[in-house]
């Protein structure tokens, strides 16, 4: 049972311009919201979260929205610049569940100069 | 450098093997978490750890098994290797207290390098 998806497995933009990456999940009960950055041979590595609580959440170029109705969640890049290129990792959790985060399957993202 | 050391970094055995995967988390952290992620896979949780405890299982084979010692470092390890559990192996750590009910924020994880295990 895939709680967290990623449907879009790549997405290329031009730099300057905006990056959008989705995220869809499952479970009404998800406490919070995370997006880690990947890049190769590299763990993954913590870029923003936001709660269930909340609507929005932003951190510099990155903002993330989140649609509690629709159970999606979106990660705005703006503007994109080619260091931003990356896998992009959506992941949620549960107060009662200890703390471990469920992944989706990831979005490579390419910016283009 | 994440503050989490995980080796070895690249591993190549053979079918029906047994391997061990050692992690030592970020100064401080109580927490340990085994992810396993396979190619074009998302990662998938394991198992998770809070000073020495088990506290959370995921998804993990009953080949695989891992414990957190006293000085809070942790093993994975992968018995009667098969060529599906050819991966990469992430571990990661937080300072969450298993117990806690957050009210600080998101549970944070840190993540290693990761082992990549190709069995063949």
């Amino acid at each position: 049972d895939q709680q967290v998806k990623q449907n879009s497995p790549s997405l290329s933009v031009q730099e300057g311009r905006i990056s959008i990456l989705n995220c869809d999940y499952t479970n009404s009960m998800f406490d919070y919201f995370l997006w880690y950055k990947k890049y190769p041979a590299e763990g993954p590595t913590f870029l923003i979260s936001i709660s269930s609580i909340k609507d929005k959440n932003e951190d510099g170029r990155f903002t993330v929205f989140l649609n509690k109705s629709a159970k999606h969640l979106s990660l705005h890049i703006v503007p994109s610049q080619p260091g931003d290129s990356a896998v992009y990792f959506c992941a949620a959790e549960k107060y009662n569940q200890g703390g471990k985060l469920i992944f989706g399957q990831g979005t490579e993202l390419s910016v283009k100069p | 450098d994440s503050g989490v050391t995980q080796t070895p970094k690249h591993l190549i055995t053979a079918t029906g093997q047994r391997v061990t995967l050692r992690c030592s988390p970020r100064s401080g952290d109580l927490s340990v978490y085994w992810y396993q992620q396979s190619l074009d896979q998302g990662l998938q949780f394991l198992i998770q750890y809070y000073n020495g405890e088990e506290r959370a299982k995921g998804n993990i084979l009953e080949r695989f098994s891992a414990q957190q010692f006293p000085d809070l470092h942790s093993e994975l390890n992968l018995s009667s290797l098969e060529l599906g559990d050819s991966a990469l192996y992430f571990c990661a750590s937080s300072p969450r207290t298993a117990w806690a009910r957050n009210a600080l924020g998101a549970n944070v994880l840190t993540f290693g390098a990761g082992s990549r295990l190709t069995v063949l």
